[in-house]
């Protein structure tokens, strides 16, 4: 089955220091990732998505992730966090063969600590 | 439009009545997606409008559920009877229709059943 998994609820990181969020992901054949973030009370805003080509792939914000076939991952990352990236960030994934639907994860609450 | 819009941006309605949600995707998207947002929680897929084709209802919760498309442009929600477990922020999404293109987001509609 299709699926998304974000282990973490949330992730706590004092500001200034590198972060992760973690995304892990099930389909059957190669996947399109994308990275969703959503600041409190607004829709969601594209961060940057992993099609083909380099496994880095740098995004909106100075964030980046990489994708990582034998792990099945795609985890978010910035080298020096800003309490302004407190957030919630959602993961998700498309099957290629699929076709059009995004399978999303859970979602990860980022709080970056002054 | 430069971007997705929904309204009204907040309903509060009682138990049993109809409420109609409306998106304006962005111009020239063919594809449109609705998403229910249960406080605290991830994104659930409603339903997908590909061009002229048959919408993509599998994830509507009941039958009180149901969505229309003209064209490629405006969509209506409709829920008729509404229950408490209805109050969700509602989001609509447009993209391009190809595979690989991102979807993006409106500010989403927050209904509240009382």
């Amino acid at each position: 089955a299709q699926s998304v998994a974000q282990p973490e609820d949330q992730v706590n990181v004092a500001e200034g220091n590198p972060l992760t969020v973690k995304c892990t992901y099930s389909v059957s054949g190669n996947p399109y990732l994308f990275w969703y973030v959503q600041y409190p009370n607004r829709g969601l805003q594209f961060l940057l998505k992993y099609i083909t080509g380099d496994n880095l792939v740098k995004g909106s914000y100075g964030f980046e992730a990489e994708f990582n076939k034998s792990q099945t991952s795609f985890h978010l990352k910035k080298p020096s966090a800003l309490v302004s990236d407190s957030a919630l960030y959602f993961c998700a994934v498309r099957d290629i063969q699929r076709g059009y639907q995004l399978i999303w994860g859970a979602g990860t609450k980022l709080i970056i600590k002054p | 439009g430069a971007g997705v819009s929904q309204s009204p941006s907040n309903k509060v309605t009682e138990k049993g009545k109809d409420v109609e949600l409306r998106c304006d995707p962005i111009s020239g998207h063919t594809a449109l997606y609705w998403y229910r947002q249960r406080l605290g929680q991830g994104l659930e897929f409603l339903i997908y409008f590909q061009g002229n084709s048959a919408p993509d209802k599998s994830g509507l919760p009941s039958d009180r559920f149901s969505a229309e498309r003209t064209g490629e442009s405006v969509s209506t929600l409709t829920i008729q009877r509404t229950q408490q477990e209805d109050s969700a922020v509602y989001l609509c999404a447009s993209s391009s229709g190809q595979a690989q293109e991102t979807q993006y987001f409106g500010p989403g509609t927050r209904l509240l059943v009382l």
